[in-house]
């Protein structure tokens, strides 16, 4: 496997405010990260593919200038949530995929998100 | 019709029983899948990989894939209360894009 762990773990904010999410990985050179959000008792909805040295591929529907990824070195990428609001109210997860074109992704263990 | 389908209904077995899982899929460029198992408030972590059809086996677990029919599925023998949580399966066409299915919350028992 490969180990990717997330800072911080949990995150209670003011409406408004901005707050990052750290995903490193710690056993392997990522070039490719990837960030997922996951709402309660839903499946994961990919936001995002970080590239290091490169700005970020964003999915459809995903806001660039509110959710502002980093991806500075091959083993930390960040995820910004710019002026949050309670809607962002999530858990966030990053992914870091060993197998290049095969798809195989190691997740993080998640960010849990709250916005008051 | 979605891309991934996994009946999202929680399923409660007795400990020692077999677990069984399913997908189903329409996209015949899927050539990886995967399952993965998510505890509550954890991330997902890896459980099965495959990219051939047929059967892989890893202790407990064996996942199938049979591309002609586009259904995957999850055996757990010998189910443990350690088993609970929520499995996803997981399929890509090799770009790196991850289609999911929305999740089977397994409880097991004692």
């Amino acid at each position: 496997g490969a180990v990717v762990s997330q800072h911080p773990s949990w995150v209670i904010c003011k409406s408004g405010t901005s707050v990052k999410i750290e995903c490193r990985s710690l056993d392997f050179q990522a070039t490719t990260m990837f960030w997922y959000r996951q709402f309660p008792k839903q499946s994961l909805m990919l936001m995002a593919t970080s590239n290091e040295g490169s700005k970020a591929t964003y999915e459809q529907g995903v806001e660039k200038d509110k959710f502002l990824i980093n991806h500075a070195s091959l083993t930390l990428s960040t995820l910004t949530v710019t002026s949050a609001h309670p809607e962002d109210s999530s858990f966030y997860i990053c992914s870091i995929d060993k197998r290049v074109g095969k798809s195989e992704q190691f997740f993080g263990p998640g960010t849990r998100l709250t916005v008051l | 019709q979605k891309e991934v389908e996994q009946d999202p209904g929680p399923l409660s077995v007795p400990e020692g029983a077999i677990v069984s899982l399913n997908c189903t899929y329409s996209n015949s460029a899927f050539q990886y899948f995967m399952w993965y198992r998510q505890y509550s408030r954890k991330g997902p972590e890896l459980l099965m990989y495959t990219y051939s059809s047929g059967n892989k086996e890893d202790g407990r677990f064996t996942a199938q894939v049979d591309k002609s029919s586009k259904y995957i599925s999850l055996f757990i023998r010998d189910s443990q209360p350690s088993d609970s949580a929520t499995y996803l399966c997981a399929m890509s066409g090799g770009n790196n894009r991850l289609a999911f299915g929305k999740g089977n919350q397994v409880v097991v028992i004692p």
